[in-house]
């Protein structure tokens, strides 16, 4: 069946240092690939999006490559600042009959200054 | 535009009573989905609206039932409440206009079952 594997958490660096969140995923066909982020207290935000194989979604520094090979979405970003503390879904949209996200379990990541 | 919006945003309810919680969706979109997001893990799928009827379930008990207005919005009901159904109940809406599979949002309510 489908489903999402998140490397666990949490993740501490210091400022400036560069990020790789891991994710996996297994599922029947081509779906497009998320990442979101939620904030300390608040709900989900889409942080970017890739829609088919070899695509690189990116937004405020962070990308994702869609590797088919591999079935992975890893998350990177080049330097992190305290401000992007939160933590991190890896999401797998579902379409057979319904239309949902299967999440993965979450990274949480503190930044330091 | 506003984004997805959700009511109460804070609840404390005590077992075996009642809730229902709200959601307006993006203007526009069509299609509603409520998800229940337990402490420190992924949101888990509890439903699908579109056109005002259910187009999914998930593995979530006969307690949670849920209905969509000619508007799109949305509400979420819950019964018998249980100490494990403390959770944060997030709504998402979606666009179903052409190839959109991106649902967006609202910040939750955050449910408290003492």
């Amino acid at each position: 069946g489908n489903s999402v594997t998140q490397m666990e958490g949490p993740v501490t660096l210091s400022e400036e240092a560069f990020l790789t969140i891991n994710c996996t995923y297994t599922a029947t066909g081509y779906p497009s690939l998320f990442w979101y982020v939620q904030y300390p207290g608040e709900g989900l935000q889409l942080l970017l999006k890739a829609t088919k194989a070899d695509d690189k979604g990116s937004n405020k520094g962070f990308e994702a490559t869609y590797r088919k090979e591999t079935t992975s979405f890893h998350l990177e970003k080049g330097s992190v600042q305290v401000s992007d503390s939160a933590v991190y879904f890896c999401a797998l949209p579902v379409t057979s009959g319904t239309y949902k996200y299967i999440f993965g379990t979450g990274t949480r990541l503190k930044v330091l200054a | 535009d506003a984004g997805v919006t959700q009511s109460p945003t804070h609840l404390i309810k005590t077992r075996g009573q009642q809730v229902t919680l709200r959601c307006s969706p993006i203007s526009g979109h069509k299609s509603v989905s409520w998800y229940q997001q337990v402490l420190g893990q992924g949101p888990q799928f509890i439903f699908q609206y579109y056109e005002k009827e259910e187009r999914g379930r998930g593995n979530f008990p006969d307690r949670f039932s849920a209905r969509q207005f000619p508007n799109y919005s949305s509400e979420l009901n819950v019964n018998a409440l249980l100490l494990g159904d403390s959770a944060l109940y997030l709504c998402a809406s979606r666009s179903v206009e052409g190839p959109q599979e991106t649902q967006y949002f609202g910040p939750g309510t955050r449910l408290l079952v003492l």
